[in-house]
C-alpha cells in the first residue's frame, strides 16, 4: 500500500533561519505530491503540489521537488517567519485518496 | 463565501450518545470525504463519496454511518459514542480530474466524549 514517511518534529526554529521537513514516500504507480499546513484550530490548507517527476511546486517562500529516484518530496524555506509556525503534513494523492505524513509541528521564535 | 463549512466546530457530549456532523460545500466539487485527526495529528481517511455513491469506506466501525443526499453534502451519523471516538473530525472535497486536485478542507469539528 501507499505510506508516506515524514520527519519527526518537533521542530523549533529562529526567525530567518533555513527549514527543512524531510518527506519520502511509497507507492505504486506515479502519485501527485502535496504540502499540506494547519494553522492552530484551523483545518488544512493546501500549501504546494507536484504532479510529475522533476516538478517543483512552491507558495509562500516554500518550495519542494518531485523526486522520483530518491521517492522525496522535501519541504524547504530559505527564511521562516513566526507566522509560519504550524503543522505541516506531507501527502501523496493516488485513485483519489489521499495518504498522510504524521506531520511536523514547527514553532518559529522571534 | 466558505467553501467547505462543517457545523458544529465543538461537540462535547456523553458516551453512548447519538450525534451527527454536517457538512456542505459550495465549490462545485463531485467528491467528498471524512477524515480522523487523532490527538497526535495522525490524519486517516474514513469515507468518500463520488457523486453521492461511496467509493472509499476504510476499516472503520460500523456505529460511523456516512450519507450523501446531495453531492454538495456528506453528512456524518454516529451511534453509541465512545471515549476512543474524540477526536478532530475533518470533511474535504475534490473536483472532478486526475490525482493531481488538491482537497479543499473545512475547519474541523472537535469532538469531545465525556
Amino acid at each position: 500500500g501507499n505510506s508516506v514517511t515524514q520527519m519527526e518534529g518537533p521542530v523549533t526554529l529562529s526567525e530567518e533561519a533555513f527549514l527543512t521537513i524531510n518527506c519520502t514516500y511509497t507507492a505504486t504507480g506515479y502519485p501527485s505530491l502535496f504540502w499540506y499546513v494547519q494553522y492552530p484550530g484551523e483545518g488544512l490548507q493546501l500549501l504546494l503540489k507536484a504532479t510529475k517527476a522533476d516538478d517543483k511546486g512552491s507558495n509562500k517562500g516554500f518550495e519542494a521537488t518531485y523526486r522520483k529516484e530518491t521517492t522525496s518530496f522535501h519541504l524547504e524555506k530559505g527564511s521562516v517567519q513566526v507566522s509560519d509556525s504550524a503543522v505541516y503534513f506531507c501527502a501523496l494523492n493516488s485513485a483519489r485518496q489521499l495518504t498522510f505524513g504524521s506531520g511536523t509541528q514547527l514553532t518559529v521564535l522571534p | 463565501d466558505t467553501a467547505v463549512s462543517q457545523t458544529p466546530k465543538y461537540l462535547v457530549t456523553q458516551m453512548g450518545n447519538d450525534k451527527s456532523i454536517k457538512c456542505e460545500q459550495n465549490l462545485g466539487h463531485d467528491t467528498m470525504y471524512w477524515y480522523k485527526q487523532d490527538s497526535k495529528k495522525f490524519l486517516k481517511i474514513m469515507f468518500s463519496y463520488n457523486n453521492k455513491e461511496l467509493i472509499i469506506n476504510e476499516t472503520v466501525p460500523n456505529r460511523f454511518s456516512p450519507k450523501s443526499p446531495d453531492k454538495a453534502h456528506l453528512n456524518l451519523h454516529i451511534n453509541s459514542l465512545e471515549l476512543g471516538d474524540s477526536a478532530v473530525y475533518f470533511c474535504a472535497s475534490s473536483p472532478r480530474g486526475g490525482d493531481n486536485q488538491p482537497q479543499h478542507f473545512g475547519d474541523g469539528t472537535r469532538l469531545s466524549i465525556l
